[in-house]
């Protein structure tokens, strides 16, 4: 099992531009999370998903968007990228709620908007 | 908002010693709480989890959880230069779905 991917690893974007960040596992969790982090500091959940065609916002949603049309991926759009999206983005995903499993990590993308 | 504090330190130790580790949260509802470890450029990995108030050990690892309090902890004992990492506690919303994050605490565990 390759577990939780991402792709990207690294990406520069300039103001505006958009991108989608790539999110794939293969564990058959019905439960997918985008997280952001910033330097120095905890992960601040961006959206999360229940299964597939089911998705719903985290802490900080706006700026971004998600689809979920399969089990096994779960991309991350930006849309008009700015500087305060600068961040370390990780995808997630857990069998369970996750209150009730642990979720497993993808490597992350590091992406800079300048 | 919900939050979750934690001491950013850094915290250093000797090896050998133990390692105390402290997380508030504001959510009187939660009821799940993780312990995820973070190595520098890395992503996050599950070091334990408790749902239930008092104390759960797993090794050198031992978390405990007074929810009177909002108070979780982890404990690292005969602590270990491999330990040296970002610890993240993280706190599941009362609805079960959102993972709440504190900041982390920074160890260092001198050889």
């Amino acid at each position: 099992n390759a577990g939780v991917t991402q792709t990207p690893k690294f990406r520069i974007l300039k103001i505006g531009q958009s991108m989608t960040l790539q999110c794939a596992q293969d564990m058959n969790h019905n439960y997918m999370y985008w997280y952001r982090q910033d330097p120095g500091m905890g992960l601040k959940l961006i959206y999360y998903s229940v299964g597939a065609g089911i998705t719903d916002k985290g802490e900080v949603p706006n700026g971004y968007n998600v689809s979920r049309s399969t089990t096994e991926d779960f991309p991350l759009r930006l849309e008009l990228a700015a500087p305060s999206q600068t961040s370390v983005y990780f995808c997630a995903s857990s069998k369970a709620l996750a209150g009730a499993d642990t979720q497993y990590f993808g490597p992350g993308t590091r992406l800079t908007v300048l | 908002q919900k939050e979750v504090e934690q001491n950013s330190g850094p915290l250093s130790v000797p090896e050998g010693a133990i390692a105390s580790l402290n997380c508030t949260y504001s959510d009187r509802g939660s009821q799940s709480f993780f312990w995820y470890r973070q190595y520098s450029g890395k992503s996050p990995e599950l070091i334990m989890f408790i749902y239930s108030n008092g104390d759960k050990e797993d090794g050198r690892f031992t978390a405990q959880l007074n929810k009177a309090s909002q108070y979780v902890s982890l404990l690292i004992r005969d602590s270990q230069p491999s330990d040296s990492a970002t610890y993240l506690c993280a706190v599941i919303d009362a609805g079960g779905f959102k993972t709440i994050f504190g900041a982390g605490t920074r160890l260092f565990v001198k050889a």
